[in-house]
């Protein structure tokens, strides 16, 4: 069982290059999220998904965008990279149980550095 | 949704026990109480979670009092790998997908020093 696994781990842009980050997970989760954490703050949502075929906004949604059309897989595409956009990203999934069925799984990140 | 406050940071030592504080005075009657730990260049994983009164699982126990208005992880006996950022959350996630409405703040980084 592999979790959340996404990929590339470490990536180098050029300013207005474009690039998807792949997000895949086994766990048959619903919900599957995209978070972006700057130098020593918290987390900030991006996108997010509650199912196959149905992406909304997160709080900070600007240069990016998301499909979801198999459950288990949801990549997130950075257009016309920025130097804003440095920063490490961080897939995530959940369920839809109650309580302790909706914890939080993450990937072990992907830091883009945009140069 | 219900804002939290907890320290910056904590400092330690190998051996202790140690005890992070979040408040959440304006905590609705449907929110639970979710702790998730972050190690330098990981993503956060899921420690403990509650609604009342005490939980406590191998890892952690939590600690919430009868006006829910705060509450306290206690790690037992740290060791140099507790070392890490330590984030308390609070939203209904009783129903699903909820999470995303979680804010994630600053959390607590917690030194355990040897």
């Amino acid at each position: 069982n592999a979790g959340v696994t996404q990929t590339p781990k470490f990536r180098i842009l050029k300013i207005g290059q474009s690039m998807t980050l792949q997000c895949t997970q086994d766990m048959n989760h619903n919900y599957m999220y995209w978070y972006r954490q700057d130098p020593g703050m918290g987390l900030k949502l991006i996108y997010y998904s509650v199912g196959a075929g149905i992406t909304d906004k997160g709080e900070v949604p600007n240069g990016y965008n998301v499909s979801r059309s198999t459950t288990e897989d949801f990549p997130l595409r950075l257009e016309l990279a920025a130097p804003s956009q440095t920063s490490v990203y961080f897939c995530a999934s959940s369920g839809i149980g109650q309580g302790t069925g909706n914890t939080i799984y993450f990937g072990e990140g992907s830091w883009l550095t945009v140069v | 949704l219900a804002k939290t406050t907890q320290p910056i940071s904590m400092d330690s030592y190998e051996g202790q026990e140690v005890n992070i504080t979040c408040s959440h005075n304006n905590i609705a009657t449907n929110d639970y109480i979710t702790w998730y730990q972050q190690f330098p260049s990981q993503g956060p994983r899921f420690i403990i979670q509650g609604y009342k009164t005490k939980v406590t699982n191998e890892v952690a126990s939590l600690f919430i009092p009868a006006d829910r208005k705060s509450s306290t992880l206690s790690l037992p006996r740290v060791s140099l790998s507790d070392t890490a950022v330590y984030y308390c959350l609070v939203g209904d996630i009783e129903i699903g997908g909820n999470n995303r409405k979680l804010i994630w703040g600053l959390g607590t980084s917690l030194a355990v020093n040897p």
